[in-house]
């Protein structure tokens, strides 16, 4: 089944501490992107890679990594997170960016 | 910086009425334009895409319809059910994997 999955599915950690936020997709797309979505705010891109070892910033990355080693993964790091950060994590892919979406099912985080 | 509007942002009907979401852009320079469907803590699934060059795309019961000229596209629902209950986003593409989401209409269908 053509998925993006994304883990964990929530998480709770404390200000400061690093932490990752796994996507994969088994679908070879070339495009992955990551986006918070926060009550009022809407969906907004933190990062997006359009091939393996190419990232490129979002609207909003400021507090956030992320690699693209290999075609199928995107992590998205935190490596000092803080509480505006707690938000509905979404990770997303398509062939080259401007076809059909697919997201994964999201991660809920909190930060304390 | 392209905007993306959503009217109405809440929706409720009863089953089986037909229904019309509306989403209006900015710019009107896009690459396509795409409908999604958000069920709640879940992700979100693309329903129609519609490309620059296109007027209309159908699936099912539903029907999309984009005039990039005055910057606006509709979602049309047939017959609505129960199972239709969801927020749904528009997000258009100005290439360049240059995605912009409107906040989305939350629909309620009751039986």
């Amino acid at each position: 089944e053509a998925q993006v999955t994304q883990n964990p599915r929530y998480l709770i950690t404390v200000t400061g501490k690093k932490l990752t936020v796994t996507c994969s997709q088994n679908m070879n797309h070339e495009y992955m992107s990551w986006y918070r979505q926060d009550p009022g705010l809407g969906l907004r891109q933190i990062y997006y890679s359009m091939n393996v070892e190419v990232t490129d910033k979002g609207d909003v990355p400021e507090g956030y990594k992320v690699s693209r080693k290999e075609k199928r993964n995107f992590p998205l790091i935190l490596e000092s997170p803080s509480p505006n950060q707690t938000s509905l994590y979404f990770c997303a892919s398509s062939w080259t960016g401007d076809e059909k979406l697919f997201f994964g099912s999201g991660t809920q985080l909190s930060v304390l | 910086k392209q905007e993306v509007t959503q009217i109405p942002a809440a929706l409720s009907v009863p089953e089986g009425e037909n229904l019309v979401l509306n989403c209006s852009f900015t710019d009107s320079a896009i690459y396509n334009l795409q409908w999604f469907r958000q069920d709640p803590g879940k992700g979100l699934t693309s329903l129609l895409l519609i490309q620059s060059s296109q007027r209309e795309q159908t699936s099912g019961r539903l029907n999309a319809s984009l005039d990039k000229s005055s910057g606006r596209s509709t979602l049309y629902i047939a017959a609505s059910q129960p199972g239709d209950s969801a927020t749904y986003l528009c997000a258009v593409s100005a290439g360049y994997s240059t995605l912009t989401f409107g906040k989305g209409t939350m629909l309620l269908v009751s039986p």
